[in-house]
């Protein structure tokens, strides 16, 4: 079993509509990521929460606006997506931001934007 | 360049078989290395990492890795393979003092024959 929980499992959405991804991870880690990732390929990473501040933004499109509202959870809200933003998103948590560490994954929220 | 290559896109073998997954990186620092182990529509969960030491590292699953400086390589292993370990495996490169930023090869795809 997974310590990272992502929901919905399933996202289903018009390009004009608001919906959100939740993370939650009770492993006391400190530093909170979301990557997407797309068919047949490697997870690309979006943003990096650490100690609740953002820390990394990867050149993210504003269409897509994290939220971190504590140590323990973890939003991506989404406005006004395109279809080509259909993909796996995978929320993941480690200890630190910083020093040698591994990352724990969510099983991931497909998105499928029509 | 910081960069981690995996040169077999596609591995099939037998049941029961050995396997060998190759991982070939570069990196200015000292590199903490990792394998991910991905199946269809899940996210990715560690099998082994290695940060120092031992350059031979066991992981869960009956995985096991070995690490060799001199040919930048972190290649991983099983003795035996086992239908449910048809997946998708990354390899991936971080800093000593900045995991943040991953850098995920573009994984093997493992298909398992009975």
């Amino acid at each position: 079993d997974t310590e990272v929980t992502q929901t919905p499992k399933h996202l289903v959405m018009g390009m004009t509509n608001k919906k959100s991804l939740k993370c939650e991870q009770h492993m006391g880690h400190r530093a909170m990521y979301w990557y997407k990732q797309k068919a047949k390929k490697p997870p690309e990473l979006m943003f990096v929460y650490s100690y609740e501040k953002l820390s990394i933004n990867e050149s993210v499109p504003s269409r897509f606006s994290p939220e971190c509202p504590n140590s323990s959870l973890l939003n991506l809200h989404l406005h006004a997506l395109q279809p080509e933003d259909s993909a796996l998103y995978l929320c993941a948590s480690s200890q630190s931001g910083t020093g040698p560490g591994e990352l724990f994954f969510g099983e991931g929220s497909r998105l499928t934007v029509l | 360049a910081q960069s981690v290559t995996q040169p077999d896109i596609h591995i099939t073998v037998s049941e029961g078989a050995s396997l060998e997954l190759r991982c070939n990186y570069s990196y200015g620092a000292t590199p903490y290395l990792f394998w991910y182990v991905q199946s269809p529509g899940q996210g990715l969960q560690l099998l082994l990492k290695y940060f120092s030491g031992d350059t031979l590292v066991q992981g869960i699953k009956g995985f096991e890795a070995e690490f060799k400086r001199s040919q930048s390589s972190f290649n991983l292993r099983k003795p035996s393979v086992h239908w449910s370990d048809a997946a998708e495996y990354f390899c991936a490169v971080g800093g000593s003092y900045n995991t943040d930023k991953l850098i995920f090869g573009t994984g093997t795809r493992l298909q398992v024959f009975p």
